[in-house]
């Protein structure tokens, strides 16, 4: 059973403070990371990927592989009460997500703090 | 460029019926994914297909879900004899295929089975 996992939260951070997001995945075999915003009632949105071990950088976006301790975190920096959502981590088998269907974690619900 | 669209965006049902839903997904991109989210969960493929071939069905899909992308643009989901658990959210995605794995989501239909 290939897993995604993260922390429901809610995680409350004040406005302004650098939030982080962590998810962990089961299957070691696991190629391409993804992460999603989605708003109440709304479909998911794409805000990053990552498929190399490291960190990559997107405004105020920072996405973290470690594949040796299959995790992948989301950092947002300056965070605004407008990043209240909740973070959904998937994951792919392929690289570049080519195998197909996106594993979903469940979501991690941030609340921002004006 | 549009994203992806889904019609009907809310269809309520009474147990029994059966409902169709349509995506159009991004014109330029040639594989399609239909997805389940209920609360508090992420999402769960479904199905996807590259051009007009169905590459894959989740174990999830029983016989009373069939989906179709008959010339390789947009897709249908037909559900026959609906149930209550089948109330979701239904979402649809499509991504370039060759070149690039990012998902992209459309709206979403919300779908009440009463």
């Amino acid at each position: 059973q290939k897993e995604v996992e993260q922390n429901s939260g809610p995680l409350s951070v004040p406005e302004g403070a650098i939030a982080s997001l962590n998810c962990t995945y089961s299957d070691r075999g696991s190629q391409s990371f993804f992460w999603y915003r989605q708003y109440s009632g709304k479909s998911p949105e794409l805000i990053m990927f990552i498929y190399s071990n490291g960190d990559k950088e997107d405004g105020r976006f920072t996405a973290q592989l470690n594949k040796a301790s299959q995790y992948v975190s989301l950092l947002i920096r300056d965070s605004q009460p407008s990043d209240s959502a909740t973070y959904l981590c998937a994951v792919n088998l392929g690289y570049g997500g080519s195998q197909g269907n996106l594993i979903f974690g469940k979501g991690t619900k941030l609340s921002v703090k004006p | 460029d549009t994203g992806v669209s889904q019609d009907p965006r809310h269809k309520i049902t009474k147990r029994g019926q059966n409902v169709t839903f349509r995506c159009d997904p991004i014109s330029e991109h040639n594989r399609l994914y239909w997805y389940r989210q209920t609360l508090g969960q992420g999402p769960e493929f479904l199905t996807y297909f590259q051009n007009e071939a169905q590459l894959e069905k989740s174990r999830l899909l029983s016989d009373r879900f069939s989906a179709e992308r008959p010339k390789g643009s947009f897709s249908t989901l037909e559900i026959q004899r609906t149930e209550q658990g089948d109330s979701a959210m239904y979402l649809c995605a499509s991504s370039p295929g060759v070149g690039g794995g990012e998902q992209y989501f459309g709206p979403g239909t919300r779908l009440t089975v009463t």
